[in-house]
């Protein structure tokens, strides 16, 4: 059973860095692109960037280029986002979920998501 | 990237039929066939409900269909039922190799 499982909730202060996990289990998590979704409370999805685990090529939305980093640890089948200063505005839901590949190809869909992280950014 | 427009809410009664509409541009739902539908509760991650337009993953009921027409994309839910009571989003690849959402459909059954 495919499987991705998110860390859990955060609270953290403005200026404060934060690192958040998804774990995918049940596939070959090398061979399947990760993205990263945010949706801030109340608002709507937003994709922030996607990763290839097998050979950590990144690919950022330009609204979130600059402002998060996306990573892999494809030993532990591990996917993250982190932040390296944290602002108010970064309070939100992520999600990470996965593009399935047919035939080697990459699909333009998300086939499975995590639970979600919550994030809180307060003084 | 602008996001895809979608009516903030629609409502039916059990066994009714409805229709969400997602609208893009030509460099998002009109230049591809890569429009995908999600299913959202409240708390909960999203759920894969359609994709490629309009196929459905294996274990969602055939009472959800999609289809498209130019820059409008639409989900179709028959026999409405109270279970299918939530958040619905649709996303689209885009000419800039980026996704991007519509803003969600809350779906109350009356």
């Amino acid at each position: 059973e495919v499987q991705l499982v998110q860390s859990g909730a955060e609270v953290k202060k403005p200026g404060e860095s934060l690192k958040i996990s998804c774990k995918g289990s049940g596939y070959s998590f090398t061979s399947y692109w990760i993205a990263w979704v945010r949706q801030m409370p109340g608002k709507r999805l937003e994709w922030m960037g996607i990763i290839y685990p097998g050979d950590s090529d990144i690919r950022y939305s330009p609204s979130f280029q600059g402002q998060v980093t996306i990573s892999a640890d494809k030993s532990i089948s591990t996917a993250y986002l982190q932040w390296s200063s944290l602002k108010a505005s970064d309070t939100a839901m992520y999600y990470c979920a996965r593009l399935p590949s047919l035939f080697g190809v990459v699909q333009h869909y998300f086939d499975f998501w995590g639970q979600g992280t919550l994030v809180t950014v307060s003084s | 990237q602008s996001a895809l427009t979608q009516p903030a809410s629609v409502s039916g009664s059990p066994g009714q039929s409805i229709t969400i509409s997602c609208t893009g541009t030509s460099s998002d739902v009109g230049g591809y066939n890569f429009v995908s539908w999600y299913q959202q509760d409240p708390g909960k991650g999203p759920k894969l409900m359609i994709y490629d337009v309009s196929n459905r993953p294996s274990g969602v009921s055939n009472r959800f269909s999609g289809s498209k027409s130019g820059n409008t994309a639409s989900l179709t839910i028959s026999g409405l039922q109270a279970e299918d009571e939530a958040d619905y989003y649709c996303s689209s690849y885009t000419s800039s190799s980026t996704w991007v959402f519509g803003g969600g459909t809350k779906l109350t059954v009356l």
